[in-house]
């Protein structure tokens, strides 16, 4: 079983959807859970992060942690065409040294 | 605008070559890392560093190695380049102790192909 799963899509949607992305892991120790987005031809840029379980909301975006399940999801509210990248769950057990895990990553598109 | 700058966006070159892959970040940070991203296959970590002149292996080490002299230089070094190290190069650095509220900042990716 890998650590990090993550279904790659891709993920097609209208604009103004409101979209679900999820992660699944199997490390317990987990602690520390960040979403990243990545544009065609860029590197990725960190998007949201949370420390162990509960939401966290910022404009349209919201990310949500359940350790018991261990499971991730980022929902993005009045998607735009703007959101159309693909869009990776990472994690970790500390904040130190420890290097993230990421998973495989999700394609999304937002069709205006 | 902090920023992790990689020296190439596109190299091509000839299978046995010795490629350089240069990095650099200007936000003083201490942890350095390589990764290589292929679709189907995510992101994958090479090497990585905590402190100039240390170096760790990650999950795929095996036909690279890396450089680090100065805090702010990190080097991937493909030693006889093969047709399957085809793929994205991506460089990231952090801050120790701050991964959870900073993250990784990525460079824009080297798509290096071997021929």
């Amino acid at each position: 079983q890998k650590e990090v799963e993550q279904d790659p899509g891709p993920l097609s949607v209208p604009e103004g959807a409101i979209v679900s992305l999820n992660c699944t892991y199997s490390n317990s120790a987990f602690q520390y859970f960040m979403w990243y987005r990545q544009y065609s031809r860029k590197g990725p840029e960190l998007l949201m992060y949370t420390y162990s379980s509960g939401n966290k909301e910022d404009g349209r975006f919201t990310a949500q942690v359940d350790k018991s399940s261990k499971y991730i999801s980022l929902f993005i509210r009045d998607s735009q065409p703007s959101d159309s990248a693909t869009y990776l769950c990472a994690m970790t057990p500390d904040s130190g040294n420890t290097p993230l895990v990421f998973g495989k990553g999700t394609r999304l598109s937002v069709i205006a | 605008d902090v920023k992790v700058t990689q020296s190439s966006r596109y190299l091509v070159k000839r299978t046995g070559e010795k490629v350089f892959l240069e990095c650099v970040q200007d936000m003083d940070h201490e942890n350095m890392f390589w990764y290589r991203q292929d679709p189907g296959l995510g992101l994958r970590l090479i090497y990585f560093s905590y402190d100039v002149k240390m170096k760790e292996k990650g999950d795929i080490p095996e036909g690279y190695s890396v450089s680090r002299e100065k805090k702010e230089r990190f080097s991937l070094i493909l030693e006889s380049a093969s047709t399957n190290q085809t793929s994205m190069y991506l460089c990231a650095s952090s801050r120790t102790g701050r991964v959870a509220n900073y993250g990784y900042t990525f460079g824009s990716g080297t798509r290096l192909t071997v021929v």
